[in-house]
């Protein structure tokens, strides 16, 4: 069965600085991945995803993310920090044969003024 | 369109009560799903169906009924209420054509079992 690990439950970051949340899955064959942001009390959305094709990925709000086969990870990023990025960001991963997703954790953002 | 909708928002239930959680959506998707999310565990999948008439258990399937009897609809049951089932309900839907389309989520219904 794929898992997903986020390393981290929580990073707190300056506004202005740069964002990273990392993301490591376990399959041998690379899956569909996704990350997906959750504001407080609301449902998830997408943020970014990786099918095939260029491994960087350049989702909405500035985000993106690399997809890097050897490391088998898919740490998202974001140059300068946002005090509306603050939110919990889930990295989900799907097997290319099915529909199920498998989540990671969740990392909580929170940005500091 | 109204994408996912969920009902209710929040529910507070005894020990034991039964209740159903409702989900529609409304762009004809043929895959819906149901997660619980719990502090440090993400989403974990308790049921999905990939059409009307046809269901299947996901991770955490125990103490959970489903069933899909249009395409619009998949209504999550539990049938005696326990406190580990306290936790946040989401319900997800996507198509099955193509080599990849989105997961849509609802709002998701908050949940506490005492």
């Amino acid at each position: 069965a794929q898992s997903v690990t986020q390393l981290g439950s929580h990073v707190s970051v300056s506004e202005g600085a740069l964002v990273l949340l990392r993301c490591n899955y376990s399959s041998s064959v690379p899956p569909y991945l996704f990350w997906y942001v959750q504001y407080p009390n609301q449902g998830l959305q997408l943020l970014l995803k990786y099918t095939t094709g260029a491994t960087l990925v350049k989702g909405i709000n500035g985000f993106e993310a690399e997809f890097k086969k050897s490391e088998t990870s898919f740490h998202l990023t974001k140059p300068s920090a946002h005090m509306s990025d603050a939110a919990e960001y889930f990295c989900a991963v799907r097997e290319r044969a099915g529909n199920m997703l498998t989540f990671g954790g969740g990392t909580r953002l929170m940005v500091k003024p | 369109n109204a994408g996912v909708t969920q009902t209710p928002k929040f529910q507070v239930l005894k020990t034991g009560q039964s209740m159903t959680l409702q989900c529609a959506q409304d762009m004809n998707h043929e895959y819906m799903s149901w997660y619980r999310q719990d502090p440090g565990m993400g989403l974990r999948l308790i049921h999905y169906s990939v059409g009307a008439g046809i269901t299947d258990q996901g991770e955490v399937p125990n103490g959970y009924n489903v069933s899909r009897s249009t395409t619009e609809d998949f209504p999550l049951r539990l049938l005696s209420a326990a406190p580990s089932q306290t936790s946040v309900y989401f319900c997800a839907s996507t198509r099955l054509a193509g080599s990849y389309n989105e997961q849509f989520f609802g709002p998701g219904t908050r949940l506490t079992v005492l």
